[in-house]
């Protein structure tokens, strides 16, 4: 049971828009900032956002992040048949003294 | 760029100390960020293990710390972790990673590729 409730799944048709929330409690997102990671498969985590909603150098613009209170949404566009893969939340929480990871989100582009 | 690479035992007996070692390349370990470590069981999501500073300051996670230690080894730009007692739930592949930001805006920017090591008589 993850601290950060992410949905198992999603999936979008290549060229639409598709959302992935995270949602935790005020001891986490609520007062700390949300990273997001993407996870082709058999690789390693890959850093898409940071500080909520920034992205590092040569992440494109259509991967988008935002938080409100205590929940957090990645946003992809344009998806790509490429963009198939885990997408991890993650923050740390300040009551358990944890870095917190979502239980990850499989997209799925059809 | 800055590159990480995890090395060790990919089988470790039951009861046994799993011991890793993450090498940095192109980059100091003691220009000041922290360095953790971060495990993935097979088909099961992201479980942080602990994060280091260069000087030797480390933080754990609470499920882990009677059982976890993470060290430094500036001189070889490295930093390695070892966890005791090991049992079959401590299989996983285990990441190194670069922790940038500041308290409460951190995020892991930069990962090894990983290393699977299975626990196992």
């Amino acid at each position: 049971q993850s601290v950060l409730t992410q949905p198992p799944s999603v999936s979008a048709t290549p060229g639409q828009r598709v959302t992935i929330s995270c949602s935790g409690s005020s001891s986490n997102i609520g007062n700390n900032y949300v990273s997001w990671y993407q996870q082709l498969p058999g690789t390693a985590p890959k850093l898409l956002i940071y500080d909520n909603n920034e992205r590092p150098s040569g992440i494109p613009d259509r991967f988008s992040g935002s938080k409100s209170g205590t929940s957090a949404t990645l946003g992809i566009s344009g998806l790509q048949t490429g963009d198939e893969a885990d997408y991890y939340c993650g923050t740390w929480d300040s009551s358990l003294s944890v870095w917190v990871f979502g239980g990850g989100t499989k997209l799925t582009v059809l | 760029q800055v590159q990480l690479q995890e090395s060790g035992p990919g089988l470790v007996k039951p009861s046994e100390t799993l011991a890793l070692t993450c090498v940095v390349s192109n980059f100091s370990i003691t220009i000041g960020y922290y360095w953790g470590w971060i495990r993935q069981p097979p088909g099961k999501g992201l479980e942080w293990i602990g994060n280091i500073y260069h000087r030797g300051s480390a933080y754990y996670n609470p499920s882990l710390e009677s059982r976890v230690t993470l060290s430094v080894d500036t001189a070889k730009n490295q930093f390695s972790v070892k966890l005791s007692s090991v049992t079959a739930a401590d299989t996983a592949v285990y990441y190194c990673a670069r922790l940038v930001g500041g308290w409460g805006n951190e995020a892991f920017d930069i990962w090894g590729q990983g290393t699977m090591v299975t626990v196992s008589s």
